[in-house]
């Protein structure tokens, strides 16, 4: 299996404009986890779902920030609009058996 | 609430040394104890993962234990590699949720 696959690896884009991050589970998991990671508050958990349904999305910063997961093997954070303090590292993983499986982060860079 | 504190934030050992990183959290009722290791720009890979009905999980040179009751994890690393310098996190699991400690930064010196 390619383990959990993310893209872009790297984004950097001006205040403002939307951001959209994807990201593919490892196939027959059925949870997925979307986290940032920052110096300042090490990694924070964002939003998860099981079985494409989002369970817990308190970790969500603002109404900016927006997520779905339309399938079992894709899911998509969106940021709209972006603003410098959201530069950060944003890590999915996913699990079946509560171990969760982290795919390469995308960083993000909003100048 | 949950929270998960690693001390220290860093740490630095002579290759060869065994050594053990912490982690205590404050909410006992867990489902598991996960510890990851970081490196530099990467993401994060699972080393050991202990449910909450085990006391110790080994996987080679590593050696994870849990005592719910103290809230206490360690993770003992057996004659340390400059291969070994990364961060460590460790992770509670509770309610299909996990959070995260900040991590040890781990520096072996060769």
């Amino acid at each position: 299996d390619a383990g959990v696959i993310q893209s872009p690896r790297h984004e950097v884009t001006e205040m403002g404009q939307e951001v959209t991050l994807r990201c593919k589970p490892i196939s027959g998991h059925d949870y997925l986890f979307w986290y940032r990671q920052t110096m300042m508050r090490g990694l924070e958990l964002l939003i998860y779902f099981n079985n494409n349904v989002p369970i817990d999305d308190s970790g969500m910063p603002e109404d900016r920030f927006s997520a779905k997961m339309p399938n079992a093997s894709f899911s998509t954070l969106k940021i709209q609009p972006s603003e410098p303090r959201d530069s950060a590292v944003y890590f999915c993983a996913s699990s079946v058996t509560r171990e969760q499986y982290f795919g390469p982060g995308t960083r993000l860079t909003v100048t | 609430k949950q929270e998960v504190t690693q001390i220290p934030a860093a740490l630095s050992v002579p290759e060869g040394e065994n050594l053990v990183l912490n982690c205590s959290f404050t909410d006992s009722a867990i489902y598991n104890l996960q510890w990851f290791r970081q490196d530099p720009g990467k993401g994060l890979t699972s080393l050991l993962l202990i449910q909450s009905s085990q006391r110790e999980q080994t996987s080679g040179r590593l050696n994870a234990s849990l005592d719910k009751s103290s809230g206490r994890s360690t993770l003992y690393i057996a004659a340390s590699q400059p291969g070994d310098s990364a961060t460590y996190l460790c992770a509670v699991n509770r309610d299909d949720k996990i959070i995260f400690g900040k991590g040890t930064r781990l520096h072996i010196l060769p």
